[in-house]
């Protein structure tokens, strides 16, 4: 069956800091892959997407970026945070096109402060 | 752009009560829909589907139909349980693309 890791769960950060958020997939092979940022008493906003290794798709500009450097992981990074950036991170997985869902990990709370 | 809207919370509702959550869609050509749902302290998971005009998703006692003619996909169900308490979502996949549009959820409170 598959499998979707994030770490860490929580994680609390200085202003200016860096931020390096991973993702990790089991028993898939070529997920399209996805970062969710879920603010408090927002919704969902889709951040980025990657169909396959190297491909980055950036949705929204923002001082956050993306990396897929293998096949089941997807990194979530930034140089500085900002107090903005705090909120609550779902990474996804999702196989092909056309009809098929997302399956979420469990999230990453981040408190930038 | 493909957009969802979605009623705003929060809804409060007593057990037994019925429940709609309204969501409305804007997209090209015929994308599949969705409902996900997001019990306190845990991440999304999926409640229902339906991927072409008049399907009906159901699970759990909710359901929703697709429909075209509104470009709409309210959820519904009977008779709500404390249980139910949880973040909704509603949200699009587009047509031949990878990307899923999520609206901004809708908090549903339900009271014993």
């Amino acid at each position: 069956s598959q499998t979707i890791h994030q770490w860490p769960a929580t994680l609390v950060q200085p202003v200016g800091s860096p931020l390096s958020l991973e993702c990790t997939v089991e028993g898939t092979s070529n997920p399209n892959l996805y970062w969710y940022r879920q603010a408090a008493g927002r919704g969902l906003q889709l951040l980025f997407y990657s169909v396959g290794i190297g491909q980055i798709s950036s949705e929204v500009p923002q001082n956050l970026s993306a990396s897929r450097p293998q096949d089941r992981q997807f990194i979530l990074s930034s140089k500085k945070l900002l107090l903005s950036d705090s909120g609550f991170y779902l990474c996804a997985w999702g196989a092909g096109t056309g009809r098929a869902k997302q399956y979420f990990g469990p999230g990453t709370r981040l408190t930038v402060t | 752009g493909d957009s969802v809207t979605q009623m705003e919370g929060p809804v409060t509702l007593s057990e037994e009560a019925f429940l709609t959550i309204n969501c409305t869609y804007t997209a090209t050509g015929y994308p599949s829909l969705f409902w996900y749902v997001q019990y306190p302290g845990e991440g999304l998971q999926l409640l229902l589907k339906a991927t072409k005009a008049d399907d009906k998703g159901s699970n759990k006692g909710f359901e929703a139909t697709y429909r075209k003619e509104t470009t709409s996909f309210h959820l519904e169900k009977g008779s709500v349980q404390v249980s139910d308490s949880a973040v909704y979502f509603c949200a699009l996949l587009e047509p031949g693309g990878f990307k899923t549009i999520f609206g901004a959820g809708t908090r549903l409170f339900v009271k014993a």
